[in-house]
This record gives C-alpha cells, sequence and structure tokens, in this order.
C-alpha cells in the first residue's frame, strides 16, 4: 500500500485565487512528520511547511497552511493568493519510526498558476 | 552552514563508464538519504544511512549500485557500469533522527549516460 497518496498529477489555479492540494497518508505509529515540499523548474527541493502528528493546530507558514484531518488521514496543502512563481511540482512526504524513520513522498502534483 | 552539497551538478558520461558521485550532508545530522528522480518513476529512494550505516538500501536498482558512507560528512553512490537507463536526477538530503525533522536536500546531480 502507498504510503503518500497525492491524487492530482496537475492542477491550475488562476493568480490570487487560493489552492488545495490533496495528501492522504496511511502509517499505524501515533507519532508522525507530515511534510510539503516545493521543486520548481530550476529543480531544487524546497521545504515549505510541517505538520506533527500531535499538534492540535493546523501549521501555518506565511501564504501556506496544512489542513490537517487526522481521523481521515489527510493533511492537505492551501496556498493562498496564488503567485506566478507557485508554480511548480509540489510533494507531500511522512516520515515515522515504525518503518525506520525514512521520508516516503508522494508522486507530486504540479500546480499551474494562471495569470 | 551550507547546506547538503552534491557533486558534480551534471555529469554526461558514455555507457558502461563508472560514475561516482559525491554528498557532504549537513553537520551534525544523523541521517543521509540518497534519492533518485525521473519523470516516470518519480522520487525514488534509493538507499538510507543512519550514523554512517547503511538502514535499508532495498531500493537501489541493481548491483550496479553502491552507495557507502566512510564518515558522517561524506557519501557516495557509485555506479559501474553506468546505462542509459540510469539518466536521472540523483538527490542527496540529510536530517536529523525526529521524525518531526525536515529533510535538507542538496541541489542534486544531473547524470546522463550516452
Amino acid at each position: 500500500a502507498q504510503k503518500i497518496t497525492q491524487t492530482q498529477p496537475g492542477m491550475f489555479v488562476q493568480e490570487k485565487e487560493a489552492v488545495t492540494l490533496d495528501c492522504t497518508y496511511d502509517t499505524s505509529d501515533p507519532s508522525y512528520g507530515l511534510f510539503w515540499y516545493k521543486q520548481p523548474s530550476s529543480g531544487e527541493m524546497i521545504f515549505l511547511i510541517y505538520q506533527g502528528s500531535y499538534d492540535q493546530q493546523n501549521a501555518t507558514e506565511g501564504r501556506y497552511s496544512l489542513n490537517f484531518q487526522k481521523a481521515r488521514k489527510s493533511a492537505n496543502l492551501v496556498i493562498s493568493a496564488s503567485q506566478l512563481g507557485d508554480s511548480a511540482m509540489y510533494f507531500c512526504a511522512m516520515r515515522d519510526l515504525n518503518t525506520g524513520n525514512q521520508f516516503y513522498f508522494g508522486t507530486g502534483t504540479s500546480l499551474t498558476v494562471i495569470p | 552552514d551550507a547546506g547538503v552539497i552534491q557533486s558534480p551538478r551534471h555529469e554526461v558520461t558514455e555507457m558502461g563508464q563508472e560514475v561516482t558521485l559525491r554528498c557532504k550532508p549537513i553537520s551534525g545530522h544523523d541521517y543521509l538519504f540518497w534519492y533518485r528522480q525521473t519523470m516516470m518513476r518519480g522520487l525514488e529512494l534509493l538507499i538510507y544511512f543512519n550514523n554512517n550505516v547503511p538502514i535499508d538500501d532495498s531500493g537501489m536498482p541493481e548491483d550496479r549500485f553502491s552507495a557507502k558512507m566512510p564518515n558522517a560528512s561524506f557519501s557516495t553512490l557509485k555506479i559501474q557500469p553506468s546505462e542509459p537507463r540510469d539518466s536521472a536526477v540523483y538527490f542527496c538530503a540529510s536530517s536529523l533522527a525526529s521524525t518531526g525533522a525536515k529533510a535538507f536536500f542538496g541541489q542534486g546531480t544531473r547524470l546522463t549516460v550516452v
């Protein structure tokens, strides 16, 4: 079974609008971390936001927020007020101790911001 | 700290040649990961180390691939002999041990085998 599932291969959003990128995860470990990374066309992997399994509140970092629904095992990334520079691949990742403390990455979502 | 440093940034080699990719993790990090990224297969974990010890190499595609971490500040990924299907971007990442610790990625090595 996939540990991380991103079901949206590609998404489009109008500039200045908000967009939600979906991510579901699978783990039996009560302690885990969830991460989102951005990969622009230049290729580097840029960390965006982190959510811990025990965190009571949804994580926020500037225009990025994480909609964490623990019971549904989902960790969707919300980007508010989209900018042209947000066009990139976005990867959701999870880390838990049950499976050796490695990072599991999803297949990514390609986001295109339309002017 | 300068971050995770990979070298070379680009490598073009002929089929059958040996290729060595290098990585210097962030000082103090316990974990080091090697990933391969292609359009077809996405981001694949090849191998990772904890305190210089290989933990899981099940992602290494074939015996042609090998990785070492002789000390806490250096790791290599070697492909011998290289094949065109090895063409990809290879990333090295390092992190601290906590499940809350993020992975810091290097800039990647773009390998082209002709």
